[in-house]
């Protein structure tokens, strides 16, 4: 079993829809959760931590699922420039951040 | 943009060769992983330096070596490259200790024909 598995989608959406995704992490001891963003040929970079109690940053909600080991990331009010791959991301061990990324999950928004 | 260069960002080998790519870490960070990311997969974790000591290993074979230097920036090494070993390498900096923010470069592009 991968320690991340996403949908790799890829998620059409128009502008201005919500899209939501899951990815599930197999490592029951992992303690940090991210969503990384990465665009055609770049670097991942940050998106958002994912907390216990949820969290958004603006159009991005993030939630997390210790019980069920899963992690979610929904997008409101889709823009293009939220076209991108959607990279989930847990540390490896409990107590560093050696990091395990998902495949990732496509999304596209049209016009 | 995040500090973390990388060098040389594209380069094509021939499968046998041995390739060297260079990381310089952000300012202050003393801890430096490097990843392999291949085409259409996520990142996967190659190893972890920390104050020039390797601190954890993925599941890639001898051949991928490094090293950490004293201004904490880093070296990985590949020997014997074979077709496979194409890929997104990435480098990626952060402070040592746990809940830090890790900074990654824009990586190097590595061909192996």
């Amino acid at each position: 079993r991968k320690e991340v598995e996403q949908d790799p989608g890829p998620f059409n959406v128009p502008e201005g829809a919500t899209v939501a995704f899951n990815c599930t992490y197999s490592n029951s001891a992992s303690q940090s959760f991210f969503w990384y963003r990465q665009d055609c040929r770049k670097e991942p970079k940050l998106l958002m931590s994912v907390y216990s109690s949820g969290n958004e940053d603006g159009r991005f909600t993030a939630q997390l699922n210790r019980a069920s080991q899963y992690i979610s990331l929904l997008i409101r009010d889709s823009k293009l420039s939220d076209s991108a791959t959607y990279l989930c991301v847990v540390n490896r061990a409990s107590n560093d951040y050696k990091l395990s990324f998902g495949a990732g999950t496509t999304v596209t928004v049209r016009a | 943009e995040t500090g973390v260069t990388q060098s040389p960002t594209h380069l094509i080998k021939t499968r046998g060769q041995q390739v060297t790519l260079r990381c310089s870490s952000q300012s202050g960070h003393n801890t430096v992983s490097w990843y392999q990311q291949a085409l259409g997969q996520g990142p996967q974790f190659i190893f972890q330096y920390y104050r020039e000591e390797e601190n954890g290993r993925g599941n890639f074979p001898p051949r991928f070596s490094g090293l950490q230097f004293p201004n904490y920036s880093s070296e990985l090494n590949v020997n014997a490259l074979e077709l496979d070993d194409s890929a997104l390498y990435l480098c990626a900096s952060s402070l040592g200790g746990f809940g830090n923010t890790i900074y990654f470069g824009e990586g190097s592009w590595l061909t192996v024909v």
